[in-house]
């Protein structure tokens, strides 16, 4: 079972500019996650989905963070303009039933400089 | 707020002794509990978890305690491994919230 895909694994823009991280959770998984990860700190949830229909955005800086899932399955994360405080590890989760088994990618390093 | 704490940032072990992780929190809501582990450029994978009706559950080498009066839990392996050298986060799930909350994370390294 292949597990969950994120691209890229490292990005390095510079601040003002766009950006976006695209994830392919497991075949079957309806819940996708899209968490931020600080140096020295642990996953922050940003958003979750169920299927296509965001059910916990309360912690995704409006502003400047967009997310979709188009279809239900694939996801992108977008960033415009990114900040220099948005440098962090942004990692893709998916779920089968509930929250209780969360697989993770690899992660997307973004530099921001 | 930092709601789920792990308070030793490194652990160093020498293999085949035990390694105890500890993590504390604070939201008495909390009711169901996972340890991940992280190895570098890789996202974070299940270990182990336990509810809070419970006080001890193991898995293999793993075992994880919840001392719920406490407010603490503990993950213990036994015997350790070179291999078990990651990252470890302690999490937590509230009532039917979906919503996993980390600690920061207790690095170990287990020497030969």
């Amino acid at each position: 079972e292949a597990g969950v895909v994120q691209s890229p694994r490292y990005k390095i823009i510079e601040k003002k500019q766009p950006v976006a991280f695209w994830c392919n959770p497991i075949s079957g998984h309806n819940t996708l996650y899209w968490y931020r990860q600080n140096l020295g700190q642990g996953p922050e949830l940003l958003i979750r989905y169920e299927n296509e229909e965001a059910v916990d955005d309360s912690q995704l800086p409006k502003d400047r963070f967009s997310a979709e899932r188009l279809k239900g399955v694939d996801s992108t994360l977008k960033i415009q303009p990114a900040e220099l405080g948005d440098s962090a590890v942004y990692l893709c989760a998916s779920s089968l039933v509930g929250p209780y088994e969360q697989y993770f990618g690899p992660g997307t390093r973004l530099t921001v400089t | 707020d930092q709601q789920v704490k792990q308070n030793s940032p490194s652990l160093s072990v020498q293999e085949g002794r035990i390694s105890i992780l500890n993590c504390d929190y604070t939201n008495s809501m909390f009711d169901y509990f996972l340890w991940y582990k992280k190895y570098p450029a890789e996202g974070p994978t299940f270990l182990i978890s336990i509810s809070s009706i419970k006080d001890k559950n193991e898995d293999g080498r793993f075992t994880v305690f919840l001392n719920k009066s406490a407010k603490h839990l503990s993950l213990h392996i036994v015997p350790s491994q070179p291999g078990d050298s990651a990252v470890y986060f302690c999490a937590a799930l509230e009532g039917t919230a979906s919503k996993l909350t980390f600690g920061t994370g207790t690095r170990l390294q287990v020497t030969l």
